[in-house]
């Protein structure tokens, strides 16, 4: 079974620029999240959805950040006009349910300078 | 909201030594998960444990919920076992997966 794939794995911007992030779930999973992980922090829920629907965004910063999941499946993260303290790494995970079986991509490591 | 407290922030050990990590959160937990995040890599569950003692290999898992705490023990450590531990929870008991993580602990296991 495939795992959670992200792409790209790795962005540098300059400050000013907008950058899309793209995630597909394991097939069958309902629930999908997106994580904002500073270095050498936890990571930090941005956004989930349960299908097409957004549950939860009270933590993306949404003058710049906006978070879609048209079809239910794949989702993209987009920060428009990035910032130095954007610098981290973007998780996606997906589960059934919101249940145990919670996966997460590799990541993409965003670099704002 | 809640707060998960790890300790300790980072850890060094030699190789075959054993380790316990710990876990304090704020208010009672409904979902509790250990996860291992190897330097640049994803994240990897562990444990999924809410509740009691759960093994695996030469990790053990024991969560006290009425006593808000979970740890993580890991036995005759390997140089592999390298990588920061992250302990995460849910509190509302939704079934959402919406988890709060801690700030981790990084252990070096060294040869």
């Amino acid at each position: 079974e495939a795992g959670v794939t992200q792409s790209p794995r790795y962005a540098v911007l300059q400050e000013g620029q907008a950058v899309s992030f793209w995630c597909d779930p394991i097939s069958g999973h309902d629930t999908l999240y997106w994580y904002q992980q500073p270095r050498d922090q936890g990571p930090q829920l941005l956004v989930y959805f349960r299908d097409e629907a957004v549950i939860d965004n009270s933590q993306l910063p949404s003058d710049r950040f906006s978070a879609v999941r048209p079809k239910g499946t794949n989702s993209t993260l987009k920060i428009q006009s990035a910032k130095q303290g954007d610098t981290a790494t973007y998780l996606c995970a997906s589960s059934l349910g919101g249940n145990s079986d919670y996966t997460f991509g590799s990541g993409t490591r965003l670099l704002v300078i | 909201g809640q707060q998960v407290q790890q300790s300790p922030a980072s850890l060094v050990l030699q190789e075959g030594e054993n380790a316990e990590l710990q876990c304090n959160f704020s208010s009672t937990a409904t979902r509790l998960q250990w996860f291992y995040q190897h330097p640049g890599g994803r994240l990897v569950s562990l444990f999924y444990n809410p509740s009691g003692t759960k093994h695996t290999g030469r990790l053990t898992s024991t969560t006290v919920t009425n006593e808000r705490r979970s740890s993580l023990h890991i036995s005759s450590s390997q140089t592999t076992d390298s990588g920061t531990y992250f302990c995460a929870i849910e509190s509302t008991g939704a079934n959402t997966g919406k988890l709060t993580f801690g700030h981790g602990t990084i252990l070096r296991v060294h040869p």
